[in-house]
């Protein structure tokens, strides 16, 4: 079965840069059938796609995010990362990674359970 | 791109149907047939219940059914049970290797 795990701080201060890793175990991260994507929900509100990336390192970002975040991909640890610069109490949210299955069909088939990153002095 | 609209609660009795709407525009649910449902319950991972409009993943009870007309794709949950009380989200393809989601619905079983 496969997990994913997301890891990092939990409270990042304002104008730093927030960094989260997601750890993959129980199935391959370098495969040509999926990206491997970042999303998030502020508190009492819906989810927001981040971005994903390809095992090759191709990213694809949300256009609203696109100048602060940067995502990156540790192939032979099995790890893919987000780093998103300049935070403000805005990027307050419960972070989740997530396998995206592409090709025959387009969705989010396995998710972390998310992670808290409070933005606060 | 702006977020998918989804009413922010629905509602029904044990044993009853409910369904679940969420409208977007050409550019996303009416562009392509990529729309997937999730459900969320609070601590736990995201599951996903449909995908591609109305397709089930192993494991999702088939009271669980997606459809799509137009720009609105809907969630339809017959035979209402319990455990199926949660958030549920829905979101579509949108191009370009860009994906939207939608503002979220709170399921309540009654």
């Amino acid at each position: 079965q496969l997990q994913l795990q997301e890891s990092g701080p939990g409270l990042v201060k304002p104008s730093e840069t927030l960094s989260l890793t997601c750890t993959v175990s129980g199935g391959p991260i370098s495969s040509s059938s999926y990206y491997w994507g970042w999303i998030r929900q502020p508190p009492g509100k819906g989810l927001e796609w981040i971005g994903n990336i390809y095992y090759t390192g191709s990213t694809y970002y949300n256009p609203s995010l696109k100048s602060r975040v940067t995502m990156s991909v540790d192939t032979s640890n099995s790890q893919f990362s987000l780093r998103l610069s300049s935070v403000t109490a805005a990027d307050t949210a419960v972070y989740y990674c997530a396998r995206v299955r592409v090709g025959s069909g387009l969705y989010f088939d396995y998710w972390g359970q998310g992670t808290l990153v409070t933005v606060s002095s | 791109q702006s977020a998918l609209t989804q009413p922010p609660s629905a509602s029904g009795s044990p044993g009853q149907s409910v369904t679940i709407s969420c409208t977007g525009t050409s550019s996303d649910v009416g562009g392509y047939n990529y729309v997937s449902w999730y459900q969320l319950h609070p601590g736990k991972a995201p599951k996903l219940m449909i995908y591609d409009v109305n397709k089930r993943p192993s494991g999702v009870p088939d009271r669980f059914s997606g459809s799509k007309s137009g720009n609105t794709a809907s969630l339809t949950v017959s035979g209402l049970q319990a455990e199926d009380e949660a958030d549920y989200y829905c979101s579509s393809y949108a191009g370009s290797n860009n994906w939207v989601f939608g503002g979220g619905t709170k399921l309540t079983v009654l």
